[in-house]
């Protein structure tokens, strides 16, 4: 089984709408990323979050860590077509704090 | 200031040939880690160098192998080609060794490698 499940795989939604991409691990969080991929592209980072109950913010982007639920939520408020993209998640799984593990990513689909 | 950069954009080979991929990491970081990307999976682990030393290796095999340069500048080269390494290769830099607190790992536009 996979150590990160993103859910959900894809998402589409009508531009202005809000949505939520979820990301859990089986293994105990000592830091979680999140980044944005454009179709073939460079991962773009957007935010790194390191304690539990944290929440971090980026324009209309905001993400959360749950250390307990060894979850982390993104979510998105008025979607608008530059959030088209793949939204990756990855962790650092503490006992190997040289390298990130990833999730297979969720695609979102904004239509204007 | 310049971000991560990767050479070259594209590649194509043939099966048995070898390949070197390079990149250049942020002004200022001395950590460079190597990502491969097959189509519809998140990034795996490759290498993490540090200070010209490899400090951490993923699961791949002997024919990847890397390089650290004393301009942190970083090379990898794959041998006897297969067609399942087929991916995007990724690299990342940050400030320090690791992946933990207040190190993010910053990543470059990817080469993307086809071997027929």
């Amino acid at each position: 089984s996979q150590e990160l499940e993103q859910s959900p795989q894809s998402l589409i939604v009508q531009e202005g709408k809000n949505l939520t991409i979820n990301c859990t691990s089986s293994k105990t969080l000592y830091g979680l990323y999140w980044y944005k991929q454009k179709y073939g592209e460079g991962l773009i980072f957007l935010m790194m979050l390191q304690k539990g109950g944290e929440e971090k913010s980026h324009e209309k982007i905001t993400a959360k860590l749950d250390e307990k639920k060894q979850q982390s939520s993104l979510h998105i408020t008025a979607s608008q077509p530059s959030h088209a993209g793949i939204y990756l998640c990855g962790i650092n799984s503490g006992g190997s704090n040289y390298k990130l593990t990833f999730g297979k990513g969720t695609l979102l689909t904004v239509n204007p | 200031d310049a971000g991560v950069t990767q050479s070259p954009t594209h590649l194509i080979k043939t099966r048995g040939q070898q390949v070197t991929l390079r990149c250049s990491p942020i002004s200022g970081h001395k950590s460079v880690s190597w990502y491969q990307q097959v189509l519809g999976q998140g990034p795996q682990f490759i290498f993490q160098y540090y200070e010209k030393e490899e400090r951490g290796r993923g699961n791949f095999p002997d024919r990847f192998s890397a390089r650290q340069f004393p301009n942190y500048s970083s090379e990898l080269n794959v041998n006897a080609l297969l067609l399942g390494d087929s991916a995007l290769y990724l690299c990342a830099s940050s400030l320090r060794m690791g992946t933990g607190t207040y190190n993010e790992q910053f990543f470059g536009p990817g080469t993307r490698l086809t071997v027929l």
